[in-house]
């Protein structure tokens, strides 16, 4: 069971925003450790998308932005388009107590319609 | 460019053993912190270990479900880091990915995976 939790999919039109949320807990996002969101493509690895809560790397489009307020974290996605269909997941630091430096969401499909 | 380029995997044994290589171009394998990440279709993403620069030390550290059991090292000549799996489970079964750990700390850039499959 995933430390942090994110819904399992959402969907869009083209050109529409999508949000995806990613709550934790004070072992890990309540305790100031950073969000981050990857994307991943079919048959691909994980791919970077926004480090340190809101911040995107090099070649990343602004189309991706990301949040955190309190144990929890979002990632929108505006002007849905259709290259974006793939899995998402948020990730943080977690309290040495699970034993897990690092702990991940479950994911999030992102289709568009 | 730095590229992760990975090798092993295959299907084992219960109680078999693997070893995983991610080669690194780009930069040097002792200057960064890198970690192990697999996915299962039971878990999903899992942090599994990783290790953390010469200049820092070099320490691993490693989930509670592969303590023990596995171990991370690095080879300078070769450039490339090492997961050696010991004493595998059928619930080690997944892709396995290399990553370097980055600024946040988050993993960035990630090696291509590696199946592992552990069936008797």
């Amino acid at each position: 069971q995933s430390l942090l939790t994110q819904p399992p999919s959402v969907s869009g039109a083209p050109g529409q925003r999508v949000t995806i949320s990613c709550t934790g807990d004070s072992s890990n996002i309540g305790s100031g450790n950073v969000v981050n969101w990857y994307q991943q493509l079919p048959g691909e690895a994980p791919k970077l998308l926004i480090y340190a809560n809101d911040n995107r790397p090099s070649g990343v489009p602004d189309r991706f932005s990301g949040s955190t307020s309190g144990t929890s974290a979002s990632l929108a996605i505006t002007g849905l388009q259709a290259e974006d269909e793939a899995d998402y997941y948020c990730q943080s630091q977690e309290g040495s107590v699970t034993g897990h430096l690092y702990v991940f969401g479950p994911g999030t499909k992102v289709t568009v319609l | 460019e730095v590229q992760l380029v990975q090798s092993g995997g295959g299907l084992v044994r219960p109680g078999g053993s693997l070893r995983l290589s991610c080669q690194v171009s780009g930069f040097s394998v002792n200057n960064v912190w890198m970690s192990w990440v697999r996915q299962t279709p039971q878990k999903g993403l899992e942090w599994i270990g990783r290790i953390k620069s010469e200049y820092d030390g070099g320490a691993t550290d490693f989930a509670a479900a592969v303590k023990g059991r596995f171990t991370i090292s690095r080879e300078d000549s070769n450039n490339t880091l090492y997961l050696q799996m010991n004493a595998l489970k059928i619930e080690d079964t997944g892709v396995y990915y290399c990553a370097t750990v980055t600024t946040g700390p988050s993993f960035d850039p990630w090696g291509q995976g590696t199946l592992v499959t552990v069936s008797s």
